[in-house]
């Protein structure tokens, strides 16, 4: 089973600013990473595919990058409705794995 | 996003059985080329993949809970089940269902199951 590590844990950041989340995978997951958004009472919604296609719709401030076993994604300037916590998950290898998460707050 | 479902009971006792259903709405479940997947998540903490489905009958479990684990198809009520055997207090949690076989484009908004006697 590939292990997704995610830091850090909790970023705490002021609405405007930049905000780069983590993803450490066990073994190489050939850019078959997703990132995803959940909110409080929520379903997670996808935000990113493919380590680096956002999906549709999705603001052009949340970018995904990275190869082999490392990944980011990057907020480039939060808004208030971006507080909440990210999920990354692999789809290369069974069983399909997610990291623990990394949750965004105000700072 | 394809609207998704699901429904069941909410509490179940130990060593029972669980039984969920996901309704899937907005087109055919065996239209397109998608898996559909099951995921659950316990209170605060992360996710869990349980398995998926292809239309055709083709299965994958976690192999964490494939001996207590069947997911189905029914493509006449556009439909997909979850159903898991033995269940302990472990298997509290809110179940999801989803649309994907990789990652997950569209999900259900999660049924909470509690299992305890």
């Amino acid at each position: 089973e590939i292990v997704m590590t995610q830091s850090p844990a909790t970023l705490s950041v002021s609405p405007g600013e930049r905000a780069t989340l983590s993803c450490r995978a066990s073994q190489s997951v050939n850019s078959n990473l997703a990132w995803y958004q959940q909110k409080p009472g929520q379903a997670p919604r996808v935000l990113i595919y493919g380590a680096s296609t956002r999906a549709s719709g999705l603001p052009a401030r949340f970018s995904g990058s990275g190869s082999g076993t490392e990944y980011t994604l990057t907020i480039s300037s939060l808004q208030s409705e971006d507080f909440a916590v990210y999920y990354c998950q692999q789809y290369n290898n069974w069983p399909r794995t997610f990291g623990q998460g990394t949750k965004v707050e105000i700072k | 996003q394809v609207p998704l479902q699901e429904s069941g009971p909410g509490l179940v006792k130990p060593s029972q059985t669980l039984s969920l259903t996901c309704s899937v709405s907005g087109g055919s479940i065996s239209s397109g080329s998608y898996y559909w997947s099951w995921i659950r998540q316990p209170a605060g903490k992360g996710l869990e993949w349980i398995g998926r489905i292809y239309p055709n009958g083709n299965i994958n479990y976690n192999p964490s809970l494939e001996s207590r684990v069947t997911i189905s198809v029914d493509t006449s009520k556009n439909q997909f089940s979850l159903t898991l055997r033995s269940v302990t207090a472990a298997d509290t949690a809110v179940y999801y269902c989803a649309r994907g076989g990789g990652y997950y484009s569209s999900w259900g908004q999660g049924t909470l199951v509690t299992v305890s006697s």
